[in-house]
C-alpha cells in the first residue's frame, strides 16, 4: 500500500457542471500525477506536480486544471465537464525521478 | 517522442507454463522501465522497476530484463497460476528533474487456464 487515497471512487455528473477529484497521499512524495485510462487509448498523462504549487501539463490537459497547495493533496478539476471526459482517472505518486510510480485505485467518472 | 508497444495484446496459457511478455520502446537513452499488473476494475500494481543502468530485476516468480540497445524489455513469469491472470503494462519513465514524462504500453491481457 503506497498510501494513496482517491476520492470519490465513483461519480456521475451532468454536462457543464464543475467536478473536482482529490488525490491524497500520506508519505510525503514529491511527485504526483493525474492520468486517465480509456479503452483504445491506454493511460494518458493529464497533469503532474513536482512540488507544492509546481505543476505542468501532460499530453491531454485541455479542459482540466490542477492545484497542489499542500504536499499531500493534488486536486484535478474539470471546469465544465463534457461527455468526452467520461473515463477512469488515476492518481500516481513518485518519491523522486529514479523511483517507481505507485497508483491509487482510481475514480470512475461518468458525464451524462 | 517515446513510443511503447506491447505484443501480443492477449495471451492464453495453461497453468504451470512459463511465459514471456514483451515490451518495446523507441527511445532508451534516459528512461527507467517499470512493469505493472492491472486486475479488472482496479488500479495498477507495481511489479518491478528496472533502472536505466540495470539489466534485470527479480521478484519471486517474476523476472524483468532490459536491453536498451535493442529497445526491449521482457517480463518472464515462471510456473504460471490462474491468479496471474490480469493485464500487464510496461511504462518508460523519464529521468529528469521534473520527472513528468511517462509513456505506457497498451498492455498484454494474460489468461492462465486451470
Amino acid at each position: 500500500d503506497a498510501g494513496i487515497t482517491q476520492s470519490p471512487r465513483h461519480k456521475v455528473t451532468e454536462t457543464g457542471t464543475p467536478v473536482t477529484l482529490r488525490c491524497h497521499q500520506t508519505e510525503n512524495h514529491r511527485y504526483m500525477y493525474w492520468y486517465r485510462q480509456d479503452p483504445g487509448h491506454g493511460l494518458r498523462l493529464i497533469h503532474y506536480s513536482y512540488g507544492v504549487k509546481d505543476t505542468d501539463k501532460g499530453e491531454v490537459s485541455d479542459g482540466y486544471s490542477v492545484s497542489r497547495s499542500k504536499t499531500e493533496d493534488f486536486l484535478l478539476t474539470l471546469e465544465s465537464a463534457t461527455s468526452s471526459q467520461t473515463s477512469v482517472y488515476f492518481c500516481a505518486i513518485r518519491t523522486d525521478y529514479n523511483s517507481p510510480l505507485h497508483f491509487g485505485n482510481g475514480t470512475r467518472l461518468t458525464v451524462t | 517522442k517515446q513510443e511503447v508497444t506491447q505484443i501480443p495484446a492477449a495471451l492464453s496459457v495453461p497453468e504451470g507454463e512459463n511465459l514471456v511478455l514483451n515490451c518495446s520502446f523507441t527511445d532508451s537513452a534516459i528512461y527507467n522501465l517499470q512493469w505493472f499488473r492491472q486486475d479488472p476494475g482496479k488500479g495498477l500494481t507495481s511489479l518491478l522497476l528496472i533502472q536505466s543502468s540495470q539489466r534485470e530485476q527479480t521478484s519471486g516468480r517474476l523476472n524483468a530484463s532490459l536491453d536498451k540497445s535493442s529497445g526491449r524489455s521482457t517480463l518472464y513469469i515462471a510456473a504460471s497460476q490462474p491468479g496471474d491472470s490480469a493485464t500487464y503494462l510496461c511504462a518508460s519513465l523519464r529521468l529528469n528533474t521534473n520527472a513528468g514524462k511517462s509513456t505506457f504500453g497498451d498492455g498484454t491481457t494474460l489468461t492462465v487456464k486451470p
